[in-house]
């Protein structure tokens, strides 16, 4: 059964201080895609990043970066340089190869604090 | 912009009415839809699987005669909540795969309040 976790319920930080979200799946296939997105208070999804299973190169966007490491299962988020807009809720979600389906992370809210 | 489209974006309905909430993918056929629902301050719980011309395939403990779902077309699907009751009161977002990239789209959710 696949199944994400992200045990930071809530984080908060002062702006400008880089700030990292942390994210852990479990899966037994060996083909599977792992996911990032940030919901405002709006409500919306907004999809930050998707990531297969075979590639385990780091990503960098911006203030944005992902580090992908199977061998501990984890996908996690850090934000460079927080600015109050980055307060949001982060979702971590994961979809086996076939499933199509997500599965999501309880979610994280990240409050970046003036 | 968009490329899912939900509506209602909110809905305020008496308890013992039915709420019909769209999902449309704009701009690309979708075979396959996703209905999630999300509770306050909670995570994001796949309620159904809809595929265009079939049934939809439901997740464990989600009553499939409360929540109606319909994919009449590769454009369109529907949740019907059937005879809602308060604690039926969430966010619903759907999603859409693109069935010839595999991308995958959200809706910008909609709110359903119970009274």
């Amino acid at each position: 059964a696949q199944k994400v976790t992200q045990a930071q319920t809530e984080i908060s930080v002062v702006e400008k201080e880089d700030v990292t979200l942390d994210c852990v799946y479990e899966t037994r296939d060996t083909t599977y895609y792992l996911f990032w997105y940030k919901q405002p208070p709006s409500g919306e999804l907004v999809f930050l990043i998707r990531r297969n299973s075979f590639d385990e190169q780091n990503e960098i966007s911006g203030r944005y970066s992902w580090n992908f490491q199977k061998s501990t299962s984890s996908f996690n988020f850090t934000i460079t340089a927080s600015q109050v807009v980055d307060s949001a809720v982060y979702f971590c979600a994961l979809s086996e190869q076939g499933a199509q389906k997500l599965v999501f992370g309880q979610g994280t809210r990240l409050t970046i604090n003036p | 912009g968009a490329v899912v489209s939900q509506h209602p974006s909110r809905v305020i309905c008496k308890s013992g009415t039915s709420v019909k909430i769209e999902c449309r993918s704009l701009d690309f056929q979708a075979t396959t839809m996703f209905w999630y629902r999300q509770f306050p301050k909670q995570s994001l719980m796949l309620m159904a699987t809809s595929n265009e011309g079939s049934k939809a395939t439901y997740e464990q403990g989600v009553e499939k005669d409360k929540f109606l779902i319909n994919h009449a077309s590769l454009t369109l699907s529907t949740l019907t909540v059937t005879s809602a009751h308060p604690e039926d009161s969430s966010f619903y977002i759907c999603s859409a795969r693109n069935g010839v990239t595999g991308e995958l789209f959200f809706g910008e959710g909609s709110r359903l309040t119970v009274l």
